[in-house]
């Protein structure tokens, strides 16, 4: 699977919109682009993933852009609750009945101030 | 709703112990099923998974092993604990297919003394 870069770390306040900047320069054209997040001592949650288009649900909205290069995952009015290490992945599609494989990095740390 | 259950919550063994660690899932039936490691500072690590029962396969040689006896079971061990595996140990399972997100458990904490 291609490498991503992100930020090792990010500040934000309650309240604001965040950006999360990820890089995928050897993006092939089969690999998704997935965002998992994970606090100390929990299992990574789910995200968010998409391939081409923006993609939006109830957690966050992702932008990728047109070349697949990079994406930014926005998240709305930021919450303490929102404060974790977020992981941009790219995860080539699977061939039915094989499982599929995450390859998490070190993620960016996201904090969140009152 | 699925639900996912690990077992012990947490554990300390002393070096060349044996070790098994439990994951259940309810709710959904034929889920793959997966084993993650991460060293306490460290990055996540895919050990095994299991697309049905009696079929694991490794992704990382840890000195461990894995079994599915049951279809919402999957069990991870070893006859003989090192220092080196201690750590946190997840539990995640996906639904058949591809583009499949994982729903990761609560976790296993394991200190090797």
């Amino acid at each position: 699977d291609a490498k991503t870069t992100q930020p090792d770390s990010m500040e934000s306040t309650e309240g604001e919109t965040v950006h999360l900047p990820c890089s995928h320069a050897t993006i092939s054209g089969n690999e998704y682009i997935y965002w998992y997040r994970q606090v100390p001592l929990q299992g990574p949650e789910y995200v968010t993933h998409g391939l081409q288009q923006n993609t939006t649900n109830s957690m966050a909205f992702l932008a990728i852009a047109s070349d697949r290069k990079s994406s930014t995952l926005i998240l709305p009015h930021v919450s303490l609750r929102d404060a974790a290490v977020y992981h941009c992945i790219l995860r080539v599609a699977m061939q039915q009945g094989t499982g599929s494989k995450l390859s998490f990095g070190k993620g960016a740390k996201l904090t969140v101030s009152p | 709703a699925q639900t996912i259950h690990q077992w012990p919550v947490a554990e300390i063994k002393a070096v060349g112990s044996p070790l098994s660690l439990g994951c259940t899932i309810k709710g959904k039936s034929s889920p793959n099923l997966y084993w993650y490691w991460q060293a306490t500072g460290g990055t996540l690590q895919q050990l095994f998974y299991s697309i049905t029962v009696g079929q694991v396969e490794s992704v990382v040689q840890l000195n461990l092993s894995a079994s599915r006896p049951k279809d919402d079971q999957f069990i991870l061990s070893t006859e003989k604990l090192l220092l080196s595996h201690s750590g946190f140990y997840l539990c995640a399972w996906s639904l058949e297919g591809d583009y499949a997100e994982q729903f990761f458990g609560p976790g296993t904490r394991l200190t090797v003394l």
